[in-house]
């Protein structure tokens, strides 16, 4: 069975202080793997996608990667406005089909 | 103005009662999908439409129906409500690529089924 979790569940940096959040995916023939960021109330706001082990993508303070099992998010010296619930999702073999994590709650504290 | 909406934006209802959760796209995508969202479970796929004359269920269709009304609208609908089909609930829009397909999602409907 298709199946995502991400660590830590809940995550508290001081401004300025880098650290990385873990996904970890078991699915049938990866076709891609998403992050999204969602603030509370809010729709999940999409920020990258990874297709294949080795890639990196990096978007301002964000840089992720992937490997054949898992992706990691790193955040480098967040700030307070980069606290938000952070989801990942793999697309399974047919590429449609999305598992998503449970998501990590990060709080960056000024 | 917002590619992905949804309406209401908050509900509150009785058991028992039907209830229609709205969505309204103007991304030009041809795939929609409904999800809810229950603390520390993730979003979970309840149905999917890859085109207007194409309709599947996903994990949790059970106790919902859907129906797509045209390209551009995807609505959810829940039978008889019970109290615990209170969720969040989210549509989101996909192009439909040859790669993994990126989806877009709504702001959100918040349901509360007493």
């Amino acid at each position: 069975e298709d199946q995502v979790t991400q660590s830590p569940e809940a995550l508290r940096l001081q401004e300025g202080e880098s650290s990385s959040l873990n996904c970890s995916y078991t699915v049938s023939g990866l076709r891609g793997l998403f992050w999204y960021r969602q603030d509370p109330g809010k729709g999940p706001e999409f920020l990258f996608t990874l297709y294949s082990a080795g890639e990196e993508k990096e978007k301002e303070r964000l840089k992720a990667t992937l490997t054949k099992k898992e992706s990691f998010l790193h955040i480098t010296a967040p700030k307070p406005e980069d606290s938000a619930t952070y989801l990942c999702a793999a697309a399974d073999n047919y590429g449609q089909n999305f598992v998503f994590g449970p998501g990590t709650r990060l709080s960056v504290l000024p | 103005d917002a590619d992905v909406t949804q309406t209401p934006r908050n509900r509150i209802t009785k058991t028992g009662k039907r209830i229609m959760l709205e969505c309204s796209q103007t991304k030009g995508h041809d795939r929609m999908y409904w999800y809810r969202q229950d603390p520390g479970l993730g979003l979970r796929l309840i149905y999917y439409s890859f085109d207007v004359k194409d309709i599947n269920k996903g994990e949790i269709s059970d106790g919902y129906s859907v129906s797509r009304q045209a390209q551009a609208k995807f609505s959810l609908s829940l039978e008889s409500a019970i109290p615990n089909q209170t969720a969040l609930y989210f549509c989101a829009t996909s192009a439909g690529t040859i790669r993994a397909d990126t989806q877009y999602f709504g702001p959100g409907t918040r349901l509360t089924v007493l």
